[in-house]
């Protein structure tokens, strides 16, 4: 019964590689989010969306294209990685209106090599 | 954009001792968020604040909100050793899309 779950949990890839990051929310939540946190712990948001429909952009290189096919999921394609987006990845979901009490998965640690 | 500063970067204290840990904003916020984040698991919430002044408890954790809703508070009182972990406050400012903005953490050791 896990409230927002994302996989993979772990994710090695090689430099240039295409990868996606998959998130499921069964909150009943309209808005979902992705979240980066780099090697200082530092949570950034990259981009949230509210039943579907994109709401926020943060400064993140186009590599980086969420997709929501429903209100339920989240998911992250990532084209052409590199050695800098190694970080973990967070999924998120609320639901208030952006920013309202985030629940938050598990986290997908990336490794570009 | 909105930054929330939180520190020290990381507090040791003794086990059964009290520790409170505040965040300051430079703009004013509507919600404060306190969480915990353990190692390998995602940040979990706490404790969630909506108007100024509140003051909520959650167990031994009790956190306000500042009445110049430009700050917060958390503390825990007699630490165990399991509330070692991150703890972060994130809030969120006026607007209606406004994004949760969360400070850089502050990591807790608890000493047996």
């Amino acid at each position: 019964d896990t409230a927002v779950s994302q996989t993979p949990k772990y994710l090695v890839t090689q430099m240039g590689n295409d990868k996606s990051i998959k998130c499921e929310q069964n909150l009943g939540h309209d808005t979902m989010y992705w979240y980066k946190q780099d090697s200082k712990k530092f949570l950034k948001i990259m981009f949230s969306y509210n039943n579907k429909e994109l709401i926020i952009n943060e400064t993140v290189p186009n590599r980086f294209s969420p997709k929501s096919p429903d209100k339920a999921h989240l998911n992250l394609h990532i084209n052409s990685l590199e050695l800098g987006d190694s970080a973990v990845y967070f999924c998120a979901s609320s639901q208030a209106p952006p920013g309202g009490e985030a629940f938050f998965g598990q986290g997908t640690r990336l490794t570009v090599v | 954009g909105q930054q929330l500063n939180q520190s020290p970067q990381s507090m040791f204290i003794q086990e059964g001792e009290d520790v409170s840990m505040n965040c300051t904003s430079s703009s004013i916020f509507n919600t404060w968020l306190w969480y915990k984040q353990e190692p390998g698991e995602g940040p979990v919430l706490l404790i969630a604040l909506y108007k100024a002044g509140e003051l909520t408890s959650n167990g031994r954790l009790t956190a306000q909100f500042g009445i110049t809703r430009k700050d917060s508070f958390l503390n825990i009182s007699a630490s165990i050793p399991s509330d070692v972990g991150i703890y972060f406050c994130a809030g969120r400012p006026t607007g209606a899309n406004s994004k949760l903005t969360f400070g850089k953490g502050i990591t807790l050791s608890v000493r047996p």
